[in-house]
């Protein structure tokens, strides 16, 4: 049953830590990608890649970091330089661009701040 | 500068009745529309997509209509029932795109509330 796995569901965050949030798929999808999401707000765009080995910045990059090593995994790290992490992070996966295909989404994980 | 906007937050609708949410966006290069259903604390399920060479796609009790000269789409739900109500996002992309720049642009979301 192919799919998008987010872990863990429940996650926080002591001052000055640094967590990792893992992504991981098995569609064989090439692209992924984090967004986090706020109280009334949309889908913001953290981290996309295309494909292994390279990543790019979306709009709200600063104080996260990412890694693509395999086609199936697309690690998160929030870093401490992200002053205001208490949200809900949910990564995604699509087919390679130029096709017009949907993003498949994780359940998700929630971030605190203890 | 929010390129996809939903400008209704939430929506109540009585079951059985049409549910109508809006989108709009501003940038004309997008091409390929989405929307996405989301209930609390799970991801977004993708619902039904259009190409901008349609008008209109339909799935079941799910159209959307693209009207591209206003730049706005709409997704109508009929008739409405009580799982439908979660939260809607409208999505926007450009389809073809050559260079590294693959973003899918969300808007805020319309909460739907279907009354019994």
């Amino acid at each position: 049953d192919g799919g998008i796995t987010q872990s863990p569901k429940y996650l926080f965050r002591k001052e000055g830590q640094n967590v990792t949030l893992s992504c991981e798929q098995n569609l064989n999808h090439d692209a992924m990608y984090w967004y986090r999401q706020d109280p009334g707000q949309g889908l913001r765009l953290i981290y996309y890649s295309q494909i292994v080995n390279d990543f790019q910045k979306g709009d709200i990059a600063e104080g996260y970091s990412v890694s693509r090593e395999k086609k199936e995994s697309f690690p998160l790290t929030v870093t401490s330089a992200q002053k205001n992490p208490t949200a809900f992070y949910l990564c995604a996966s699509r087919e390679p661009r130029g096709q017009s295909q949907p993003q498949h989404f994780g359940d998700g994980t929630r971030l605190s701040i203890l | 500068d929010q390129q996809v906007k939903q400008n209704s937050p939430s929506l109540s609708v009585q079951e059985g009745r049409i549910s109508i949410l809006n989108c709009d966006y501003t940038n004309s290069m997008f091409d390929y529309f989405l929307w996405y259903k989301k209930y609390p604390a799970e991801g977004p399920t993708f619902l039904i997509s259009i190409s901008s060479i349609k008008d209109k796609n339909e799935d079941g009790r799910f159209t959307v209509f693209l009207n591209k000269s206003a730049k706005h789409l709409s997704l109508h739900i009929v008739p409405s029932q009580p799982g439908d109500s979660a939260v809607y996002f409208c999505a926007a992309t450009r389809s073809q795109v050559m260079n590294r720049d693959d973003k899918i642009i969300f808007g805020k979301g319309t909460r739907l509330h279907i009354l019994p």
